[in-house]
């Protein structure tokens, strides 16, 4: 099973400013990687996938980087509705899917 | 647009049994495999099932095998989470997931989760 491993734990950001979320797997999983948002009470929403991909209608401030093993999410503009947990998971080697412990983002 | 809407959760006694529905709409069901994912209260994100289009591949996280039965119906764009002899630890929002392919280089595929509903909670408790 591939460990996904999140970091930080919480970001504390203030408005405009850029953040970057870090996720690291426990062996490659070259391009295989999705980020998720998730609002309390909302569904979870794909933001990334293929490391790089943004989906439908996500905003261009959210960009992914990395292959293999390193990956990152940075929001480059941090607006009040990006407060959430944010979550990488890997989809190479299935099954299992696994998902990191998330990192919540917070507006200073 | 796409719509997932989960149903049948409550509260259930341990050794009780649950099934959850997942309503879907917007797009051909039939086309997509469909998957499970549930959050205990102050946890992250468990896979725990998926099944094929056809209905014919099924996989379980090895914390519910045994327990837990996924099914589909595609006459009725309707995904089904059969839950039994239901633990404490299975208390958790149960969402259900529609899965979106992507061709790897050598030739097989990979499935990453691309509209999620908005969960149904069950509550394991005595």
């Amino acid at each position: 099973e591939v460990v996904m491993t999140q970091s930080p734990g919480t970001l504390s950001v203030s408005p405009g400013e850029r953040a970057t979320l870090s996720c690291r797997a426990s062996q490659s999983v070259s391009s295989n990687l999705a980020w998720y948002q998730h609002k309390v009470g909302q569904a979870p929403r794909l933001l990334i996938y293929g490391a790089t991909s943004r989906a439908t209608g996500v905003p261009a401030r959210f960009s992914g980087s990395g292959s293999g093993t390193e990956f990152t999410l940075t929001i480059s503009s941090l607006q009040s509705e990006d407060s959430a947990v944010y979550y990488c998971q890997q989809y190479e080697d299935w099954p299992p899917w696994t998902f990191g412990q998330g990192t919540k983002v917070e507006i200073k | 647009q796409v719509q997932l809407v989960e149903s049948g959760g409550g509260l259930v006694k341990p050794g009780g049994s649950l099934r959850l529905s997942c309503a879907a709409s917007g797009f051909i069901f039939g086309d997509y495999y469909m998957t499970w994912v549930r959050q205990a209260p102050g946890k992250g994100l468990e896979w725990i099932s998926h099944i094929s289009s056809s209905g014919s591949t099924l996989d379980y996280a090895d914390s519910v095998k045994g327990r837990f039965s996924i099914s589909r119906d595609n006459d009725k764009n309707v995904l089904y989470l059969h839950i039994n002899s239901l633990r404490a630890e299975d208390t958790a929002l149960y969402y259900c997931a529609r899965m979106r392919d992507s061709l790897n280089y050598g030739g097989d595929y990979s499935y990453y989760f691309d509209f999620w509903g908005q969960g149904t909670l069950v509550t394991v408790s005595s």
